[in-house]
């Protein structure tokens, strides 16, 4: 069964701190890993994916990289504001199909 | 563009019931996947639809089944509802199979 794990559950900051969160998938017939932003009553927001090993992605403040060897990815959130609260989901790519496999999120909240 | 499209948003049925229901991709975009989604378990794979056939099924009994029309449009159908069927159904739409998936708003089905 693969699983796909994300850390912290939850996370409170102050408007302004930077924050990452982590994913870790299963190393093996790895074939990509995506970021999703979900706010509430929204649907999930596609943020990155990433396929190859030590690729680096960035949008705005947010940016994330991934190691496929060891089978994990740092979501990183620079400065952050009261609009990035959501919960950030993680989900893995396994072979040339369309199933992905989430983890159960992190969920930020940003106090003003 | 036109985002994906899910129908009914809400729904409310009793147990041993049967529920359809839909998904409009976004334009020219030929993969559909099927998830759901309840407290605690996060987003969980049901189907992958593409070009019309199933690819992936999901760890889901056989009262769930599904279908994707010539035109990328799929629905979704639940038969004899259980209490525990009671969730958010969404549904994702990318151009091929390991693109970006863009998710729907969802249906929540509730099951009394």
């Amino acid at each position: 069964i693969l699983n796909v794990e994300q850390s912290p559950q939850s996370l409170n900051v102050q408007e302004g701190d930077s924050t990452n969160f982590t994913c870790s998938f299963p190393s093996s017939n790895f074939y990509a890993l995506h970021w999703y932003r979900w706010e509430t009553a929204k649907s999930p927001e596609a943020l990155f994916v990433m396929t190859l090993n030590g690729d680096e992605k960035k949008k705005g403040r947010i940016s994330a990289t991934l190691n496929t060897k060891e089978g994990y990815s740092y979501l990183y959130i620079k400065g952050s504001q009261p609009e990035d609260s959501a919960t950030y989901l993680c989900a893995f790519g396994s072979g040339n199909t369309g199933k992905l496999i989430f983890g159960q999120g992190t969920t930020l909240q940003v106090k003003p | 563009k036109a985002g994906v499209t899910q129908t009914p948003r809400y729904l409310i049925k009793t147990r041993g019931q049967q529920v359809t229901l839909s998904c409009s991709p976004i334009s020219g975009h030929r993969s559909v996947s099927w998830y759901q989604q309840t407290p605690g378990q996060g987003l969980q794979f049901l189907f992958e639809y593409f070009s019309e056939t199933q690819r992936n099924k999901g760890n889901f009994p056989g009262r769930f089944s599904g279908r994707q029309f010539s035109n990328s449009r799929s629905e979704m159908n639940v038969s004899t509802l259980e209490l525990g069927d009671s969730a958010l159904y969404l549904c994702a739409s990318s151009p091929g199979r390991t693109d970006t998936q863009y998710f729907g708003p969802g249906t929540r089905l509730t099951v009394l």
